[in-house]
């Protein structure tokens, strides 16, 4: 199972960019990368998910390097609504690791007005 | 999300009482999970099931048991509780052939 290593905490202020970095160096040919949101005392919440290259969608962006060791989150134009734990996964898309993904403590990120 | 919910969401009880937390969902899915969080921490997988008839444990399953009623019910039970069990706890449910899972609003359990 390919562990991740996130910072533990990142700030930000409103109206700006912020890029999450994971790494991810044991990560297997078959496993996709996830991102989660986390608001305090709710649920993850299922954010973006790629293989390579780079994923887009209304929320975020992910950027996946060719050796995909490493991933990044891409947060534009932040707001005070996406102070948030994101957490990074490492998995098998066809759910053979499922059950066993690693939630690890995840990057807060604070965005100050 | 609504399709996940959990019962109840907060709950203060007893060192050595049995309490019983109860997860349904909607989605139809197979996938339930059980997940506990402490302050500051990420998420520990308790138990996990991908369907009716298979329960596997998870990183830290001491202390608790768990039961799949139906697919779309997973619950569970703390047999004898002691405070270091005062978390937050999570169900989630996940489909077949994908890792996504979705979470429930999540019950937090103080055991005094």
């Amino acid at each position: 199972l390919a562990k991740t290593t996130q910072p533990i905490s990142m700030d930000s202020y409103e109206g700006q960019e912020v890029n999450i970095t994971c790494s991810h160096n044991n990560i297997a040919t078959n496993d996709y990368i996830t991102w989660y949101q986390q608001f305090p005392s709710q649920g993850p919440r299922f954010i973006i998910q790629g293989y390579k290259t780079k994923v887009t969608n209304e929320v975020a962006s992910l950027f996946i390097p060719a050796d995909r060791k490493s991933s990044t989150l891409s947060l534009p134009r932040v707001s005070l609504s996406d102070t948030a734990v994101y957490y990074c996964l490492v998995g098998d898309k066809r759910g053979s690791t499922l059950g066993r993904l690693y939630f690890g403590r995840g990057t807060q990120l604070t965005v100050w007005p | 999300d609504a399709d996940v919910t959990q019962t109840p969401r907060n709950r203060i009880t007893k060192t050595g009482k049995r309490i019983m937390l109860e997860c349904s969902q909607t989605k139809g899915h197979d996938r339930m999970y059980w997940y506990r969080q402490d302050p500051g921490l990420g998420l520990q997988l308790i138990y996990y099931s991908f369907d009716v008839k298979d329960i596997n444990k998870g990183e830290i399953s001491d202390g608790y048991s768990v039961s799949r009623q139906a697919q779309a019910k997973f619950s569970l039970s703390l047999e004898s509780a002691i405070p270091n069990q005062t978390a937050l706890y999570f169900c989630a449910t996940s489909g077949v052939n994908t890792d996504t899972q979705y979470f429930g609003p999540g019950t937090r359990l103080t055991v005094l």
